[in-house]
């Protein structure tokens, strides 16, 4: 079974900083996901990989397939930004669900 | 399109008692999937289904069932009740056959609390 760790579990900056939330597992992967769930619960996908660095508007992904780990990285941050992140992976193989981190909680005050 | 809808969204029951938590997408996703969010700990894959008719346990299936008559719906039942199933449920749906390299769509989520 793969083991996801995320650091930090919890993290509060100021407005504009720039922000970064690891990611480690313990087993080679088909696929890495990063999510958001916003307090009231919904999650939400932002980023897919299998390789190399995804951006879209301020958040960017990356991940290191032989180092076993990614960064989901927020510039220019925002209150709105602040939510839950959560990594979650697929060892591939079979049609047997994401095993997930337990999330970092992200607190940006203006 | 609607995405994964879920029913109800807050629900409380006693002990012992039994009851169907509803799941349905309009994507036409070949896969659908529940997960439990406790807290403390990472969402947990309970069932999940690859098509119509086909369904399989994930990690924590103990007091679960679940079946998948048509592709839009795929209901988890608890058959009875226990103060250990109260959590947050999730449906979440994707393409082809689930495999992780596909974007996952999540319901909103049912907060079940069990007396």
């Amino acid at each position: 079974k793969n083991e996801v760790e995320q650091s930090p579990q919890n993290l509060t900056a100021q407005e504009g900083e720039f922000i970064t939330i690891n990611c480690s597992y313990s087993v080679g992967i088909s696929a890495l996901h990063w999510l958001q769930q916003h307090p009231g619960g919904g999650i939400v996908s932002l980023f897919m990989l299998s390789s190399g660095k995804k951006k879209h508007g301020r958040l960017i992904a990356t991940i290191n397939i032989q180092e076993k780990h990614s960064s989901l990285h927020i510039t220019a941050s925002h209150p709105r930004d602040s939510a839950v992140y959560i990594c979650a992976v697929h060892s591939g193989g079979g049609a047997d669900g994401l095993t997930f981190g337990k999330g970092t909680h992200l607190i940006i005050q203006p | 399109n609607a995405g994964v809808t879920q029913t109800p969204k807050f629900q409380v029951l006693k002990t012992g008692q039994s009851m169907t938590l509803q799941c349905a997408q309009d994507m036409n996703h070949e896969y659908m999937s529940w997960y439990r969010q406790d807290p403390g700990m990472g969402l947990r894959l309970i069932h999940y289904s690859v098509g119509a008719g086909i369904t399989d346990q994930g990690e924590v299936p103990n007091g679960y069932n679940v079946s998948r008559s048509t592709t839009e719906d795929f209901p988890l039942r608890l058959l009875s009740a226990a103060p250990s199933q109260t959590s947050v449920y999730f449906c979440a749906s994707s393409d082809l056959t689930g495999t992780g390299d596909n974007e996952q769509f999540f319901g909103p989520g049912t907060r079940l609390t069990v007396l």
